[in-house]
C-alpha cells in the first residue's frame, strides 16, 4: 500500500524567505503525487501534481514542487514565503493500482512578519 | 456553481445516537469519498463510491454507513455515535478513475462531537 511521510510537525519561516515543505512516499507503481492546502476551518485546496514529465511542477499561490525518484520525494517549495502562507499542508500519493489516496499527516507552516 | 457541499458544519451527539451528514457536488463528479481528520493523523478514508448506487470500504469503516443513490449525493452515517467518532469530516469528489491524476475537491468539512 502507498504512504506518505512529512518529517516535520512545523516549519517556521521569516516572512520573504525561501519556503520548503518536504514529502517523501512510497509506492508500489508509478506516483501520482499531490500537494494541498487547508486554512484554518476551511476543507483542503489543490496546489499543485506531479504526474509525468518534468520533475519541477509548478502550481497554484506561486507555489512548485520538484519530484526526486532516486529519493523518493516531492517537496513543495516557495521562493518567498507569505504571511498569508501560513497553512496546513498536505501531502498525498495516488498508486497507479488504485484509486486511493494516501494523505501524510500535514505540516504546518508559519510565516513570521 | 457551489462545488462540494457539507449540511452540517456543526453538531454535538450524545454516546449511541444516530445522524447522517450530506454531502452534495454539482461538478457532475464520478468519484465521492469521506475522510476524517484528526490531529497528527492526517486523512483517513472511511468511504468512497465509484458512481451512482455503488460504495466501497476505505481504510477506517467501522461504525459508519453510506448511500450514493443520486450521482451528486453521498450520505455517511454513523448508527450509533461513540467519543472515538468525534473529528472533523471531510468530503471530497474528482473524476473518473480512468484519469486516475485528477485531483480530488473537498468540502468545507463538519465538526462532529460526540459526548
Amino acid at each position: 500500500a502507498q504512504s506518505v511521510a512529512q518529517p516535520e510537525d512545523q516549519v517556521n519561516v521569516a516572512e520573504g524567505n525561501p519556503l520548503t515543505v518536504k514529502c517523501t512516499y512510497s509506492v508500489s507503481g508509478n506516483p501520482y503525487l499531490f500537494w494541498y492546502v487547508q486554512y484554518p476551518n476551511r476543507g483542503l485546496q489543490f496546489l499543485l501534481k506531479y504526474i509525468t514529465g518534468d520533475n519541477l511542477v509548478k502550481g497554484s499561490y506561486g507555489f512548485e514542487a520538484e519530484f526526486n525518484k532516486s529519493q523518493t520525494s516531492f517537496h513543495l517549495k516557495k521562493p518567498s514565503a507569505l504571511v498569508s502562507d501560513s497553512a496546513l499542508y498536505f501531502c498525498a500519493v495516488r498508486d497507479t493500482g488504485n484509486n486511493r489516496l494516501a494523505f501524510g499527516k500535514g505540516n504546518q507552516v508559519v510565516v513570521i512578519p | 456553481n457551489a462545488g462540494v457541499t457539507q449540511t452540517p458544519k456543526f453538531r454535538v451527539l450524545k454516546t449511541g445516537q444516530s445522524m447522517t451528514l450530506l454531502c452534495a457536488q454539482d461538478m457532475n463528479h464520478e468519484y465521492m469519498y469521506w475522510y476524517r481528520q484528526d490531529p497528527g493523523m492526517g486523512l483517513r478514508l472511511i468511504h468512497y463510491s465509484v458512481g451512482e448506487g455503488t460504495t466501497a470500504k476505505g481504510e477506517v469503516p467501522d461504525g459508519y454507513n453510506v448511500s450514493r443513490l443520486k450521482k451528486q449525493n453521498f450520505l455517511l452515517g454513523l448508527e450509533s455515535a461513540a467519543p472515538s467518532q468525534t473529528s472533523v469530516y471531510f468530503c471530497a469528489s474528482s473524476y473518473s478513475w480512468d484519469q486516475a491524476y485528477n485531483e480530488q475537491f473537498f468540502g468545507p468539512g463538519t465538526r462532529l462531537t460526540v459526548l
